[in-house]
């Protein structure tokens, strides 16, 4: 099956710093997802990339895609104590989504 | 911002009892989605709903859960006789589908606990 899987699974750092979590899946797709989940929260769509597209950016997050190696990574830059929460990334092929197991960010102010 | 509303936010029921699942879509939006994820796991796909017909469901929605719509509005899951492991947040989710690039945005969720 299509899994996009997360790594690192927890990461912790300060406030300032960048924040890089990758994320690998298995099979062709469309577009893979980014999402983020406060604890015990809805989630929060944050990007899209198409599988023709290979970075996109938006305000402090920057996301890449390597089709050939089928991974994506999100980089948050200049983290702040609020970005504190579960990352996701999804993969679609038709209209379903199939999510990974997620990176724990969590940033010390 | 146009979002998904999801009531309850809570519930809590006992084994074997029926519980609907209330969402409103974006408006305008075509594609209907159900996924849950248990406490400390994955999210999980249940069921894609589009033109009034099931599109996809993954093996989790057996004979005990169905989807409605039951007007232009509402987006109904229904789960006929709850299990222990039927405990989750159902999140309900809606796209535009390729004409508004597959973006699919979520609700917040209602917790279910089966008790």
């Amino acid at each position: 099956s299509q899994q996009g899987e997360e790594d690192p699974q927890a990461l912790s750092i300060q406030e300032g710093e960048n924040a890089t979590m990758n994320c690998s899946y298995k099979t062709s797709i469309n577009n893979l997802q980014w999402y983020r989940q406060n604890s015990g929260r809805g989630l929060v769509h944050l990007i899209l990339i198409r599988s023709n597209e290979r970075e996109k950016h938006s305000g402090r997050l920057r996301v890449t895609l390597d089709t050939s190696k089928k991974s994506s990574s999100l980089l948050i830059t200049a983290s702040r104590a609020a970005d504190t929460a579960s990352y996701f990334c999804a993969t679609g092929e038709s209209d379903k989504l199939i999510f990974g197991t997620g990176t724990r960010l969590q940033v010390f102010p | 911002e146009p979002e998904v509303t999801q009531t309850p936010s809570h519930q809590v029921t006992q084994m074997g009892q029926e519980v609907i699942l209330r969402c409103v879509p974006i408006s305008n939006h075509l594609y209907f989605y159900w996924y849950r994820q248990i406490l400390g796991q994955k999210v999980e796909f249940l069921v894609s709903f589009y033109n009034n017909e099931i599109s996809e469901k993954s093996e989790i929605f057996d004979d005990q859960f169905s989807v409605e719509r039951p007007d232009g509005s509402n987006f109904t899951l229904k789960i006929r006789s709850t299990k222990l492991e039927d405990s989750a947040m159902y999140f309900c989710a809606s796209s535009g589908g390729p004409l508004t690039g597959n973006t699919i945005y979520f609700g917040e969720g209602s917790w279910l606990t089966v008790v």
